[in-house]
């Protein structure tokens, strides 16, 4: 167990709807990452926050936006679904941004959209 | 920017047979080095990662990796692999100047098979 809790495990939606996917990060630390794994694309870094501000953004569509809340707890918003969006949601925390820093990912919310 | 390439895709092998997941990095700028092991329907776990000093670097579970920083790359060895290593691994780099978002290769399934 890694520390880093996701919910939900799994998501079936429907194109053109809109998710949230929920965090919580390890005890103690205060930068959140997501990523995105699918087949074609891989495993892929979105946007990264530090105590609540943003720090890092990747490959990001427009359509998705994030946020981390004073109780250091993140939510990824996906919206307008459509088929290609399906994919594993990963969220990771770390205690600060040095590049050494040991990151620790949570098990993944399943998204499927249909 | 950076970029990993893990150069097989899937790789099976016998049980208690070495085994050599190969990586190789682009970087303009230094970067820190990390493999990650996905074991079936779970997040990603740390598995070893290189940060400065001895090129050599091991983990708990008999997987090692060498940095070569002439050929950019960063490959991962077992000399015995068990039943339980089946997994997908990945190698990934952070830029040492920017924050740890991690950049990951396209992941090697292995098969350990009896």
């Amino acid at each position: 167990d890694s520390g880093v809790t996701q919910t939900p495990k799994h998501l079936i939606t429907a194109t053109g709807q809109r998710v949230t996917l929920r965090c919580s990060p390890r005890s103690g630390d205060l930068s959140v990452y997501w990523y995105q794994q699918s087949l074609d694309q891989g495993l892929q870094f979105l946007i990264q926050y530090y105590n609540g501000e943003e720090r890092a953004k990747g490959n990001i569509l427009e359509r998705f936006s994030a946020q981390q809340f004073p109780d250091l707890h993140s939510e990824l918003n996906l919206s307008s679904l459509e088929l290609g969006d399906s994919a594993l949601y990963f969220c990771a925390s770390s205690v600060s941004t040095g590049g050494s820093t040991e990151a620790f990912f949570g098990q993944g919310t399943r998204l499927t959209v249909v | 920017a950076q970029s990993v390439t893990q150069l097989d895709s899937q790789v099976p092998v016998f049980e208690e047979a070495p085994v050599e997941l190969r990586c190789n990095y682009s970087s303009s700028v230094s970067v820190y080095l990390f493999w990650y092991v996905q074991y079936p329907n779970q997040g990603l776990q740390l598995l070893l990662k290189y940060l400065s000093g001895s090129t050599l670097v091991e983990s708990i579970n008999g997987f090692e990796a060498e940095f070569n920083k002439s050929q950019t790359s960063f490959h991962l060895r077992k000399p015995s692999v068990h039943i339980s290593d089946t997994a997908e691994y990945f190698c990934a780099v952070s830029a040492r100047s920017a924050g740890n978002k991690l950049t990951f290769g396209g992941g090697t399934r292995v098969l350990v098979k009896p």
